[in-house]
């Protein structure tokens, strides 16, 4: 079976710093991956998905950005934390674009 | 641009109950719908894919069901127990392929 994991699971992080957050999928090849953030009040808001290695497209102009350096693993990193940066940021896997997708545990940021 | 709105906003029945929540989304064209459900803290459980083409699904005591027509959809749960406390979302997949949630409905089952 397919399972995804996310870590750190929770983190806190003073404006300015960097940041780093890792999703890996178990138990598939070649899925397409996702992120997303819940912050607060909103709705989910997809930041990032990729249907391959190398291969990134950006939903929200940010200062966060994606990479997916391995088959299934899928990095959101920052050079710059803003306030507005924090939130639950999940991830997610689908076997193609039009499949159910399925989401990890999360990440918790608030930054300070 | 594809909106999706979910009422009510909050729910609160007696353990026992069957229950309707409701989702509406502003455009038709969309490729299917999924119903989650989250729990606090934690991330997503999918409930029920329902393609564009269907008009619905079941999985135990779930079902849901979609007229696309019209833009909405319901989730009904038969005999809610506690356990079935949580908010539950619903998102469309839209015709870029992007996945649109409503903002869900926070469901408390009282014993």
């Amino acid at each position: 079976s397919q399972t995804i994991h996310q870590w750190p699971a929770t983190l806190v992080q003073p404006v300015g710093s960097p940041l780093s957050l890792e999703c890996t999928v178990e138990g598939t090849s070649n899925p397409n991956l996702y992120w997303y953030r819940q912050a607060a009040g909103r709705g989910l808001q997809l930041l990032f998905y990729s249907v391959g290695i190398g291969q990134i497209s950006s939903e929200v102009p940010q200062n966060l950005s994606a990479s997916r350096p391995q088959d299934r693993q899928f990095i959101l990193s920052s050079k710059k934390l803003l306030l507005s940066d924090s939130g639950f940021y999940l991830c997610a896997w689908s076997q193609g674009r039009l499949y159910e997708q399925y989401f990890g545990p999360g990440t918790r940021l608030t930054v300070t | 641009k594809q909106e999706v709105t979910q009422i009510p906003a909050a729910l609160s029945v007696p353990e026992g109950e069957n229950l309707v929540l409701n989702c509406s989304f502003t455009d038709s064209a969309i490729y299917n719908l999924q119903w989650f459900r989250q729990d606090p803290g934690k991330g997503l459980t999918s409930l029920l894919l329902i393609q564009s083409s269907q008009r619905e699904q079941t999985s135990g005591r779930l079902n849901a069901s979609l007229d696309k027509s019209s833009g909405r959809s319901t989730l009904y749960i038969a005999a809610s127990q506690p356990g079935d406390s949580a908010t539950y979302l619903c998102a469309v997949m839209d015709s870029s392929y992007k996945l649109i949630f409503g903002s869900g409905t926070r469901l408390l089952v009282r014993p």
